[in-house]
């Protein structure tokens, strides 16, 4: 089975420049989550989507941040205009347990964005 | 929302030894889950906790769910230099009645051949 997909792996920008990641999810995983990780942190989530509906993006910067999820399957995170404080690894998961309390989340491998 | 505390924040082992580390709350948690971030790399799963008290191993790696349910702890036995990352505690926020699962700050391991 092939894991959630994830691009770029890397990203350098300057200050105030717009960027996009993409991710895949597992295929038939009905939720998918973006997380934001700064160095030395834990995963900090910024918006979970059930099928191509968001659940929660209460944590999202939405003066700067905006995700999409066209169809339910796979999503775009944008930055517009990007911040120093951005700089951070954007980590997607996917997961198939839908609503259920599992938390078994399967993540990609992250976009590392520096932001200059 | 829900808070995950994590300790230790770093450890430095010798090849061979056992290892231990806990998460904390002060609030309760119903799953807890224990993953592992290599170095670039996404987290994995390693185990998952679903009932308080319950004590779960996968090969070296045991973990327990504390009987208050707001804690748990992870122990590595006879640590090897792949075991080096970075190892989260997490769970479903209560507060949600979907699956919306926090991290905790993580626990660095590193070990010396």
């Amino acid at each position: 089975e092939a894991g959630v997909a994830q691009s770029p792996r890397y990203k350098i920008i300057e200050k105030r420049q717009s960027v996009a990641f993409w991710c895949n999810p597992i295929s038939g995983h009905a939720t998918l989550y973006w997380y934001q990780q700064i160095l030395g942190q834990g995963p900090k989530l910024l918006i979970q989507f059930q099928n191509n509906g968001v659940v929660d993006d209460s944590q999202l910067p939405k003066d700067r941040f905006s995700a999409e999820r066209l169809k339910g399957v796979d999503s775009t995170l944008k930055i517009q205009p990007a911040k120093l404080e951005d700089s951070a690894v954007y980590l997607c998961a996917s997961s198939s347990k839908g609503l259920a309390r599992s938390g078994e989340l399967f993540f990609g491998e992250g976009s590392r964005l520096t932001v200059l | 929302g829900q808070q995950l505390n994590q300790s230790p924040q770093s450890m430095f082992i010798q090849e061979g030894e056992d290892v231990s580390m806990n998460c904390t709350s002060s609030s309760i948690f119903n799953t807890w889950l224990w993953y592992k971030q290599d170095p670039g790399e996404g987290p994995v799963l390693l185990i998952a906790l679903y009932k308080a008290g319950e004590l779960t191993s996968n090969g070296r790696l045991t973990a327990q769910f504390g009987i208050t349910r707001k804690d748990s702890f992870l122990n590595i036995s006879a640590s090897i230099p792949s075991d080096v990352g970075i190892y989260f505690c997490a769970g479903p926020d209560l507060k949600t009645s979907y699956d919306k699962v926090i991290f905790g700050p993580g626990t660095s391991l590193s070990v010396i051949p």
